[in-house]
């Protein structure tokens, strides 16, 4: 029972585009959520973060974005770079300390 | 600080053998996550130990084990290996405030 999931398996943007990358979740106890990166024969590693007390955050040029309501976030990166062609994975918990259930996965891809 | 290290990086071993990973957190971390990453199925939890003991764990048959020691570092056992059992094998240590940092994982191909 997959109880984050990631619809889009790939995404092609253009260098200096937005790129927008989805994530839902079915678990109403997740109170935690966390994007990570991962480029091939590496671990993933951590990008942002956003707690279910804000709707917003934001790094640089990543964004992230939480509907709890739609039990939805989502990620933005502008502008796009050929550097953040990677796997990017969502991740809930129900809290800080435990364990994080993670989605597929999407690959994007930003053509130069 | 260094980070985390898993060894071996590449693993071939056929079916019906086990096999043991090894997983060295950041020094400091107590809690080891181990997750399962296939193509298709994204990363699946393992199971996480946390002082030597098993907290939590995940939806993976009984010859899937670990074990965590006295300093944290973890190992993971596969026995009976089957063809299905080949992924990339990812261990995370966290300080169970920021999240996870993963390490390289190993890369278990079984023929």
């Amino acid at each position: 029972d997959q109880q984050v999931k990631q619809n889009s398996p790939s995404l092609s943007v253009q260098e200096g585009r937005i790129s927008i990358l989805n994530c839902d979740y079915t678990n109403s106890m997740f109170d935690y959520f966390l994007w990570y990166k991962k480029y091939p024969a590496e671990g993933p590693t951590f990008l942002i973060s956003i707690s279910s007390i804000k709707d917003k955050n934001e790094d640089g040029r990543f964004t992230v974005f939480l509907n709890k309501s739609a039990k939805h976030l989502s990620l933005h990166i502008v502008p796009s770079q050929p550097g953040d062609s990677a796997v990017y994975f969502c991740a809930a918990s129900p809290d800080t300390g435990n364990q994080f259930y993670f989605g597929t996965g999407t690959s994007l891809t930003v053509i130069p | 600080k260094a980070g985390v290290t898993q060894t071996p990086r590449y693993l071939i071993k056929t079916r019906g053998q086990q096999v043991t990973l090894s997983c060295s957190p950041i020094s400091g971390h107590r809690s080891v996550s181990w997750y399962q990453q296939t193509p298709g199925q994204g990363l699946q939890f393992l199971f996480e130990y946390f002082s030597e003991t098993q907290r939590n764990k995940g939806n993976f048959p009984g010859r899937f084990s670990g074990r965590q020691f006295s300093n944290s570092r973890s190992e993971m056992n596969v026995s009976t290996l089957e063809l299905g059992d080949s992924a990339l094998y990812l261990c995370a240590s966290s300080d169970l405030i920021y999240g996870y940092t993963f390490g390289s994982g190993t890369r278990l191909t079984v023929v």
